[in-house]
């Protein structure tokens, strides 16, 4: 079964443009969670959708969003970029199954640099 | 508030011997998770093993076991024969409640395996 998948891979963007990273599950995953990774604040949590639906939103600001697709597939979108956005942006899908969440598996990431 | 902290930012082993790598959590919700995930220098997080609050018995995956002390709240990573692959960082990591989609990670600890 494949794994996780995140495009592009590598992207380089200027102060105030926005972007669009893109993440497909794996299959049979209905739940999607993105993170972003930097040197100084580690690994902190974006957001989740499941069924299209946003579940939970982590501790940034409204520049960034996300939305997922009625085939689970997810994108998030960061507007007005600044040069803190830099970072690896990771996804993340797991599936539920009898009511219940199970572990979270990751794509390998997609690393954003604003110049 | 909830919290997980992995008080080593780096560790050498020498290969073939066994290492542990610490991380303790904090949190009052009664039901959590508690991951450990390997990530190499190329991004993608690799999920090692789970251990759930309820959990009687530690876990354990192949070379990698988890020593759950709930009392300390502690639940440090066990690698077992390392091996040279291992060199990566680790990070240990917290669901809470029955959402597994929303990770509280550690900083991590960069993991070195000497030939």
């Amino acid at each position: 079964k494949a794994g996780v998948t995140q495009t592009p891979r590598y992207l380089i963007k200027t102060r105030g443009q926005q972007v669009t990273l893109s993440c497909s599950p794996i299959s049979g995953h209905r739940s999607v969670s993105w993170y972003q990774q930097t040197p100084g604040q580690g690994l902190q949590f974006l957001f989740e959708y499941f069924s299209e639906t946003q579940r939970n939103k982590g501790n940034f600001p409204g520049r960034f969003s996300g939305r997922q697709f009625s085939n689970s597939r997810s994108e998030m979108n960061v507007s007005t970029l600044e040069l803190g956005d830099s970072a690896l942006y990771l996804c993340a899908s797991s599936l539920w199954r009898g009511g219940r969440q199970e572990t979270q598996y990751f794509g390998p990431g997609t690393r954003l640099l604003v110049l | 508030a909830q919290k997980i902290t992995q008080t080593q930012p780096g560790m050498f082993v020498q290969e073939k011997e066994a290492v542990t790598l610490d991380c303790t959590y904090d949190t009052s919700d009664p039901s959590y998770g508690l991951f450990w995930y390997k990530q190499p220098s190329s991004g993608e997080m690799i999920f090692l093993i789970y251990q759930g609050s309820y959990d009687q018995q530690n876990a354990t995956e192949g070379r990698y076991s988890l020593n759950f002390q709930k009392a300390r709240k502690s639940a440090n990573l066990v690698i077992s024969a390392s091996q040279l692959g291992d060199s990566a960082m680790y990070f240990c990591a917290m669901s809470l409640g029955g959402s597994q989609g929303n990770l509280i990670f550690g900083k991590g600890t960069k993991l070195s395996v000497k030939p």
